[in-house]
């Protein structure tokens, strides 16, 4: 079962326009990660934000995390072509005993128009 | 070589047959990982591997086994492919734990006839 899971699946915007993707959770978590995938690439580390942390910036990307409602979003200001991609949230669950996974979504599938 | 590698790029399989994918790092990380991605399923974790010489199960472990003789090599073995292991596969690593970073190869995309 996915431990976090994006809104919307897909979302088509103009460039020049605002992106806001949100990424809702089971489970306690120690860190949520967002990461990029461009089609036919592997994906890239975004941002990561750790529990005690509710915002976090990097250039055009801003970052949210609500833990008491177990959900964080990604917003992309001012967009361009180039963000078109998918993004995944990805969140830490205990497995199997002591050790960590990051357990991924199942993305939002971003398009920017030019 | 600069960060993750994986080959091949892409293979067609007959079912039934033994692949190898590899995947090597350099950075020197002590986790590798592999996923598979799905459509509509998204990523999900096959094996894992949190340093040289151990290894674990991840989501989705049947059908698959991995090794870890050394820091760089991870590679990700299917010793009778069914068309049900049609996927795009991903090795990963990070400088530790899982809640570390993860840096991602550029996949390799299998299909199982």
């Amino acid at each position: 079962s996915q431990q976090g899971e994006e809104d919307p699946q897909a979302l088509s915007i103009q460039e020049g326009e605002n992106a806001t993707m949100n990424c809702s959770y089971k489970t306690s978590i120690n860190n949520l990660q967002w990461y990029r995938q461009n089609s036919g690439r592997g994906l890239v580390h975004l941002i990561l934000i750790r529990s005690n942390e509710r915002e976090k910036h990097s250039g055009r990307l801003r970052v949210t995390l609500d833990t008491s409602k177990k959900s964080s979003s990604l917003l992309i200001t001012a967009s361009r072509a180039a963000d078109t991609a998918s993004y995944f949230c990805a969140t830490v669950m205990i497995y199997g005993g002591a050790t960590n996974k990051l357990i991924f979504g199942t993305g939002t599938l971003l398009a920017v128009q030019p | 070589i600069a960060g993750i590698t994986q080959a091949p790029t892409s293979q067609i399989l007959a079912a039934g047959r033994r692949m190898t994918l590899r995947c090597t790092q350099d950075m020197r990380h002590n986790a590798m990982y592999w996923y598979r991605q799905d459509l509509g399923l998204g990523l999900r974790l096959i094996h894992y591997s949190n340093t040289a010489g151990t290894t674990g199960k991840g989501e989705v472990p049947d059908g698959y086994s991995v090794s870890r003789a050394n820091t760089d090599d991870f590679p990700l073995t299917l010793a009778s492919a069914v068309p049900s292991q049609t996927s795009v596969y991903f090795c990963a690593s990070s400088r530790d734990r899982a809640t570390d970073t993860q840096y991602f190869g550029p996949g390799t995309r299998l299909t199982v006839l």
